[in-house]
């Protein structure tokens, strides 16, 4: 099992530009999500999807929209970057919401830097 | 979900345990405490969970509190490998969402 993978890894972007992220997992999990995470900081949650059809806004929404393609995928598209979103994006699934507890499984990041 | 509080930084030496501890006062009767930590900016990794009673698994303990106001994880051994941030997150199973907050920033030296 590769379990979460983002892509790209790495990625420049000028402002204004836009780009999607992509996230995939194997593990057959219902519920997705995406964090970023600043220099220093702890991650902070961006959208969620808590199974196949349903998106919902996190704590930091704006300027981002996702876009839940299957079970399998989790895009986040930056539709007209800005520097403020140079960020570590980290895309996670887990089990049901209802399932036993929530340990959420984490992707390696993508770093993005907008100038 | 209910706030919680972490000190930003600790030292342990290694092969001694690492106690990290965490205030939640605000937390809720039907709200978990979760533990994560992540090593050197990779994603976070899960650790342990616990509503009331104390739990243990191969890689940590913790340690909640009878009024559930604050909590322990308890590394028994730490070694270099363990140095990471740790964040402990107050959260209800359904929903799935985690608030991460600051963590605490544990350095395991020789």
């Amino acid at each position: 099992n590769a379990g979460v993978t983002q892509t790209p890894k790495f990625q420049v972007l000028k402002t204004g530009q836009s780009m999607t992220l992509q996230c995939a997992q194997d593990m057959n999990h219902n519920s997705m999500y995406w964090y970023r995470q600043d220099p220093g900081m702890g991650l902070r949650l961006i959208y969620y999807s808590a199974s196949e059809g349903t998106t919902d806004k996190g704590e930091v929404p704006n300027g981002y929209n996702v876009s839940r393609l299957n079970k399998r995928e989790f895009s986040l598209r930056l539709e007209s970057a800005a520097p403020s979103q140079t960020s570590v994006y980290f895309c996670a699934s887990s089990e049901a919401p209802g399932g036993s507890y929530n340990e959420q499984f984490f992707g390696p990041g993508t770093r993005l830097t907008v100038l | 979900d209910a706030k919680t509080t972490q000190p930003t930084s600790m030292d342990c030496a290694e092969g001694r345990a690492a106690n990290l501890p965490c205030n939640h006062s605000t937390i809720s009767g039907n709200e978990y405490v979760y533990w994560y930590r992540q090593i050197h900016s990779q994603g976070p990794q899960y650790i342990i969970h616990g509503l009331k009673n104390n739990e243990t698994n191969e890689m940590a303990s913790l340690i909640i509190t009878e009024d559930r106001k604050s909590s322990t994880l308890i590394l028994p051994h730490a070694t270099l490998r363990d140095t990471a941030v740790y964040y402990c997150i107050a959260s209800y199973n359904q929903g799935g969402k985690l608030i991460f907050g600051q963590g605490t920033e544990l350095s395991v030296k020789p």
